[in-house]
């Protein structure tokens, strides 16, 4: 059974820092794995997909990495600001089904 | 282009009664999701749909939760009798193909409604 695990579960920097979030997983045999963010009492919103044949993605400020073998992805955002604060999930798909996601990193950037 | 539309945005109920969601995916997706997220939690999924088919319900509480997706199209999920448990979020999400089929099973969220369940 997949699961994944997000940490730390939250985290706080002064504005301008450099952070990244973690994300693993138990199974390797993933086709995709996306990160979200969540704005409080809103939806999700995507915002990096990585494919299982993809090392990393990147938009913007943000750097999403995968290495299947070892069960892990990270998301690294540059120069943090306080419009990051949210939470980030982490979630992984196999070929034919839906995410499986993890618990999410609550982020706060204070200026 | 316009994104997941989901109404109710909240909606409070008493246990036992019973309460239906909307969902309108993006125009386009063959495939629809829903899925349940309890607090401090990451979403579960309850049903996926592939057009008007479902493809996976296995962790839908079958004995009060329905949910069907018309024409292919729009969804409804239906709780009937709510229990306290159920307060949570459902979102709703689609996605242009299905997971495996390339950067087209990148999946897209509504707002998702907010159940209380008093």
């Amino acid at each position: 059974k997949q699961e994944v695990t997000q940490i730390p579960a939250a985290l706080s920097v002064p504005e301008g820092e450099n952070l990244v979030l973690n994300c693993s997983f138990t199974d390797s045999a993933i086709y995709n794995l996306q990160w979200f963010r969540q704005d409080p009492g809103k939806g999700l919103t995507s915002l990096l997909l990585i494919q299982s044949s993809q090392r990393e993605q990147t938009s913007g400020r943000l750097n999403a990495s995968l290495d299947k073998s070892s069960g892990r992805s990270t998301l690294y955002i540059a120069a943090s600001q306080p419009g990051d604060s949210a939470t980030y999930l982490c979630a992984v798909g196999k070929p034919g089904t839906a995410l499986i996601f993890g618990k999410g990193t609550t982020l706060s950037v204070s200026s | 282009e316009a994104g997941v539309a989901q109404s109710p945005r909240y909606k409070i109920i008493e246990k036992r009664q019973s309460v239906a969601f909307w969902c309108n995916p993006i125009s386009g997706h063959a495939t629809l999701y829903w899925y349940q997220q309890i607090l401090g939690q990451g979403p579960k999924l309850l049903i996926q749909f592939q057009n008007n088919g479902v493809v996976d319900d296995s962790q839908l509480p079958k004995d009060r939760f329905s949910a069907e997706r018309l024409k292919g199209v729009d969804s409804t999920l239906k709780i009937q009798p709510a229990k306290l448990e159920d307060s949570a979020v459902y979102l709703c999400a689609s996605s242009l193909l299905s997971t495996g089929q390339g950067s087209g099973g990148e999946q897209f969220f509504g707002p998702g409604t907010r159940l209380t369940v008093l």
